[in-house]
């Protein structure tokens, strides 16, 4: 099956800073990477997604890219602020049915 | 209001009692899921459904099991409870594969 790594696994940028977390899929069949905010105590949501004909997308602050090629997709989050702070999730949809598959997830702190 | 719904929230229970963990929502989504949440592993989906009565492992089914008799419910037993099956638990449900994944509460499991 498909093996997603994300790193790194704890980050820590001052408050207006950028900070940027990669993740690597080894399925090259997966075609579709969803990014999810987890802060603590709560639920996973939905921040961003990307399909892979596309190789960027942004909304407001948070861009993704990915490299098919290369197999890796990265979250981009510009002029952090300090309620940007969770933990933040890559996945991967794998080739068949609804069947997903998720990084190890990365502690962002964005100090003030 | 859209949401995702889970029951109980928290459980404590012994070795081998069996349990039902209880997912339902109202978005009419054909998309459910069950994850499974631990430290430093991420979530790990464990089944999913794609439609009423169509069910597939995910990739940790093993000592769990689900049912879709109905396109709102989507149950998670747990037949004979094992301590490694202590975990967070979480419930989603989508529009399909490629639309937002809307996740439950969670339901906090200790199994003794």
């Amino acid at each position: 099956g498909e093996n997603v790594e994300q790193h790194p696994s704890t980050l820590s940028v001052q408050e207006g800073d950028s900070a940027v977390i990669k993740c690597t899929y080894s399925d090259s069949a997966s075609n579709y990477f969803p990014w999810y905010k987890q802060e603590l105590g709560k639920r996973p949501q939905l921040i961003i997604d990307i399909r892979s004909n596309v190789g960027e997308k942004k909304d407001q602050r948070i861009a993704v890219t990915l490299n098919k090629t290369a197999k890796h997709f990265s979250l981009h989050i510009t002029e952090t602020q300090p309620e940007d702070s969770a933990v933040y999730f890559c996945a991967a949809r794998g080739d068949t049915g609804n069947q997903f598959y998720f990084g190890t997830g990365t502690s962002l702190t964005v100090i003030p | 209001e859209a949401q995702v719904t889970q029951n109980p929230r928290y459980l404590i229970t012994v070795t081998g009692k069996k349990l039902t963990v209880t997912c339902s929502q109202n978005m009419n989504h054909e998309y459910m899921s069950w994850y499974r949440q631990d430290p430093g592993l991420g979530l790990r989906q464990i089944y999913y459904s794609m439609n009423v009565e169509v069910t597939d492992k995910g990739d940790v089914p093993e000592g769990y099991k689900v049912s879709r008799k109905e396109k709102r419910n989507f149950p998670l037993i747990l037949e004979s409870p094992s301590p490694n099956q202590t975990s967070l638990y979480f419930c989603a449900s989508s529009g399909d594969s490629e639309e937002t994944q809307y996740f439950g509460p969670g339901t906090r499991l200790l199994v003794l």
